[in-house]
């Protein structure tokens, strides 16, 4: 079956420093593949995507992500964390194009001041 | 803000009742989807209207049935409600375009007493 997983349950940084989320899928194919953030009390907000082409992805807020086929990855990067990106990050598939994502169990950032 | 309206923000009910929770999608989107939220399950797709017609299910209950109406705003119907149906249910939607991008709305909290 298809599936997402994001290892890191939790992780905190230091404002400043740079941050990597972890996103990995299970399908045969390339899907196309999303990064979601999530703020307390907020619903989803859409941070970057990837359908096809260049596999570095930039996206708004600073984030981009970088898609490696051989690792089945798609992580997140961002080069200098803000104290607002305290949130939930939620990594997500569409594994055979039919709207029907599949996300992630979600990464929660801490940001230290 | 996504575009699409969720109502009602929260909603506390007692176990066997039933509730009916409303979406209007951003203007011009023929595509609604619903997901669940909860801390057991994660985040879960659950059902997607296109144009009045059902296109996609998820893990959706028997207890639970979704439509879209002339209009494309949509309802989820949850009857027989048990405490673990607590959670946050989301509406997305998109224009149904080689874009798969979803919008997603704020949400509404469902407490099942």
């Amino acid at each position: 079956a298809q599936s997402v997983t994001q290892p890191d349950i939790h992780i905190t940084v230091s404002e400043g420093a740079s941050l990597e989320l972890r996103c990995n899928y299970s399908y045969g194919a390339t899907p196309y593949l999303f990064w979601y953030v999530q703020s307390p009390g907020q619903g989803l907000q859409l941070l970057l995507k990837y359908f096809s082409g260049d596999t570095l992805v930039q996206g708004i807020k600073g984030f981009e992500a970088e898609f490696k086929r051989s690792q089945s990855s798609f992580n997140l990067r961002k080069p200098s964390v803000h104290w607002s990106d305290a949130a939930e990050y939620f990594c997500a598939v569409d594994v055979q194009r039919t709207y029907k994502y599949i996300f992630g169990t979600g990464t929660r950032l801490k940001v230290l001041a | 803000d996504s575009g699409v309206t969720q109502t009602p923000k929260h909603l506390i009910t007692a176990t066997g009742q039933r509730v009916t929770l409303r979406c209007s999608p951003r203007s011009g989107d023929l595509s609604v989807y619903w997901y669940q939220q909860s801390l057991d399950q994660g985040l879960q797709f659950l059902i997607q209207y296109y144009n009045g017609e059902e296109r996609a299910k998820g893990n959706i209950l028997e207890r639970f049935s979704a439509q879209q109406f002339p209009d494309l705003h949509s309802e989820l119907n949850l009857s027989s409600l048990e405490l673990g149906d607590s959670a946050l249910y989301f509406c997305a939607s998109s224009p149904w375009t080689n874009d798969n991008e979803q919008f997603f709305g704020p949400g509404t909290r469902l407490t099942v007493l």
